[in-house]
């Protein structure tokens, strides 16, 4: 079982609608989670984060936490053409803080 | 502010020889950690250096190695180069830890 897992997409959502991003990892002892996006050809850049159970919003963006279930989700409210990237899921992992373990990506595409 | 510099941007070695790759972070921060990215594996950590001293390590062979110095500059080694070696070689950085991590542009390594 890996880490943390996530659906590989591609994910085709419509311009203006919200596309819902999901992840789930498998160590129970995990604290912080975090989104990044990454752009082809481009590094991974942090887009939230988040450490306690619960929703986070920034802008057109909203993390969900739930511990219990060991998911994390992104939202990504009227979704633009820019936003087409691939969205990976981080999490830290068993043994601290000191490393994060990404999932493979979730490629999302907006579709005009 | 200069964000996270890596270098060289791309690098060609033969199999067998060993390469050296530069990591400079961000002013301030003093944690550093290394990701080897490839299309079928994703992003895979290889270690996390904070005050110069390795917190962390993921799951590579000893053929690959690393340090940082006392002015949070990172350098990562490979020795005898195999052709699965070949990937992206990403380098991030933070204040004190894994959150809210600064990706640099990545040394792309074609090992032939």
């Amino acid at each position: 079982q890996k880490e943390v897992e996530q659906n590989s997409g591609p994910l085709s959502v419509p311009e203006g609608a919200i596309a819902s991003l999901n992840c789930t990892y498998s160590d129970r002892g995990s604290q912080s989670f975090f989104w990044y996006r990454q752009y082809s050809g481009k590094s991974p850049e942090l887009i939230m984060s988040i450490y306690s159970n619960g929703d986070k919003e920034d802008g057109r963006f909203t993390a969900q936490l739930n511990k219990a279930s060991q998911y994390v989700s992104l939202l990504i409210r009227d979704s633009q053409p820019s936003d087409s990237a691939t969205y990976l899921c981080a999490v830290t992992g068993p043994e601290g803080a000191s490393k994060i373990i990404f999932g493979s990506g979730t490629r999302l595409s907006i579709r005009p | 502010k200069a964000g996270v510099t890596q270098t060289p941007r791309y690098l060609i070695k033969t199999r067998g020889q060993q390469v050296t790759l530069s990591c400079s972070p961000i002013s301030g921060h003093r944690s550093v950690s290394w990701y080897q990215q490839t299309p079928g594996q994703g992003l895979q950590f290889l270690f996390e250096y904070f005050s110069e001293t390795q917190r962390n390590k993921g799951n590579f062979p000893g053929r690959f190695s690393g340090r940082q110095f006392s002015n949070s500059r990172s350098e990562m080694n490979v020795s005898t180069l195999e052709l699965g070696d070949s990937a992206l070689y990403l380098c991030a950085s933070s204040l004190t830890g894994p959150a809210g991590y600064t990706f640099g542009s990545g040394t792309r390594l074609t090992v032939v």
